[in-house]
């Protein structure tokens, strides 16, 4: 069971969009729609900010948007804020009641 | 609103067990639509899901940790605990007590996380 690939970092400016990427494999995000993503500020609990590949959470802002296609999912950030700074994982069932998370991407909003 | 507060040992010597305990409030732990899960970050590095339960006892944990972990329910004070054993410093990390709710499939709640540091 192998981490999930993530860009250790991206940056971008107020008002901005970003993506961030989640690779995975055929045994995990490509075999399921069951990717989720979390926002981690240090010092804090993770937030869950997608669930199931693209469905938000109530209460998650609509500029958090998720999709996924074949072996990769993605996060998008639209309108980005100085708030939305942190940590982002993903995580994917893996099969057989496990799971794997990324090695998390660091947003600087410049 | 659910919380989860993790407690335990703050240092364990190497070859040791280290026990952690998640106690929730707010919720009960015995209700059908949740798994109670750790997580846990070693420094500079990501999460990592060590192991999820189900208040029956079904379990389920991650393979990497080769057996070394146990994960209990204890639905009489509301709590989950879990054991790692034969622990290095490599097991050195923020651990996390966190819910899965099966209608998401993802970790919707989770606790301020505990430092466990590994050392002699």
């Amino acid at each position: 069971q192998s981490a999930l690939t993530q860009p250790a970092s991206v940056s971008g400016s107020p008002g901005q969009s970003i993506t961030i990427s989640c690779t995975g494999t055929s045994s995990d995000v490509g075999s399921y729609n069951l990717v989720s993503w979390y926002q981690h500020p240090p010092g804090k609990a993770p937030k869950l900010m997608i669930y199931e590949g693209s469905k938000r959470p109530s209460g998650v802002s609509n500029r958090f948007s998720g999709s996924k296609s074949g072996n990769t999912a993605s996060l998008t950030i639209s309108g980005l804020q100085t708030e939305d700074e942190a940590d982002y994982y993903c995580c994917s069932f893996a099969g057989s009641g496990t799971w794997v998370f990324g090695g998390g991407t660091k947003l600087t909003v410049l | 609103q659910l919380q989860l507060q993790e407690s335990g040992p703050g240092l364990v010597k190497p070859s040791e067990t280290l026990s952690l305990t998640c106690t929730v409030s707010g919720g009960s732990i015995s209700s059908s639509s949740y798994y109670w899960g750790w997580i846990r970050q070693p420094p500079g590095k990501g999460l990592e899901w060590i192991g999820s339960m189900y208040y029956s006892g079904n379990t389920y944990h991650n393979p990497s940790l080769k057996s070394r972990a146990t994960i209990s329910v204890d639905t009489s004070k509301n709590q989950f605990s879990l054991k790692l054993s034969s622990v290095t410093a490599a097991d050195t990390a923020v651990y996390y007590c966190a819910r899965y709710q099966t209608g998401t499939a993802s970790f919707d709640y989770w606790g301020q996380g505990t430092l466990v540091t590994v050392s002699s």
